[in-house]
């Protein structure tokens, strides 16, 4: 089945930091999307993006698909994006959701 | 527009023991998934459900685990027995179904903490 890798694992920041969020996908996708996970535990939607760019607030996205990575930016970063950041994709003819291990986020005030 | 539900939100059991979790998806949506999410890892599909029939079921433990979505709305998912390594979140979510851009975007509920003793 399809890998996903997300880098790094661990990411601590001070307020105010940039900071971007990388997940490699092992084959072409039809569904990709990004996830906050906050510290009670609940999945928050932050882009749907299987290929191009977005942007949301203080948040973007990118996805290139012909190359298998889309990278997730967060720019001047505040406590509360603190928790796990899940990349998500599925392949064609298959809405099997393969999540990545995640990228947890600490932001120091 | 309200979101996924989900109950109970915590649930303590001891192992060899039946549990049950109830989702109701977001109005309209056709697709329903189940997943479960083990702590420090990522959210795996057990199930997922089109309307009232079932799409993909291949990593539903099928001896101890079952689904039903039995009007195509909400949706009940039951351990029989549960077993220690059974502890973990389990999230359901919704999604329009469709072939339109975004129709598969998965939006989640707030998901049942399991702890089996």
């Amino acid at each position: 089945g399809i890998q996903v890798e997300q880098s790094p694992p661990d990411l601590i920041l001070q307020e105010g930091a940039n900071s971007t969020l990388r997940c490699n996908f092992s084959d072409s996708v039809n569904n990709l999307q990004w996830f906050h996970q906050n510290p009670w535990g609940q999945l928050i939607n932050l882009f749907y993006i299987p290929s191009g760019t977005k942007q949301n607030g203080r948040l973007s996205a990118t996805t290139v698909a012909t190359e298998r990575y889309s990278l997730l930016y967060i720019s001047s970063s505040q406590t509360t994006d603190s928790g796990v950041y899940f990349c998500a994709v599925s392949w064609y003819n298959n809405n099997d959701m393969r999540f990545g291990a995640g990228t947890r986020l600490t932001v120091k005030p | 527009e309200a979101g996924v539900a989900q109950s109970p939100r915590y649930k303590i059991i001891e192992k060899r023991q039946s549990v049950a979790f109830w989702c109701n998806p977001i109005s309209g949506h056709a697709t329903l998934y189940w997943y479960q999410q083990i702590l420090g890892q990522g959210p795996k599909l057990l199930i997922q459900f089109q309307n009232n029939g079932v799409v993909d079921d291949s990593q539903l433990p099928k001896d101890r685990f079952s689904a039903e979505r039995l009007k195509g709305v909400d949706s009940t998912l039951k351990i029989q027995p549960a077993k220690l390594e059974d502890s973990a979140v389990y999230l359901c979510a919704s999604s329009l179904g469709g072939r339109g851009e975004g129709t598969d975007t998965q939006y989640f509920g707030p998901g049942t903490r399991l702890t089996v003793l």
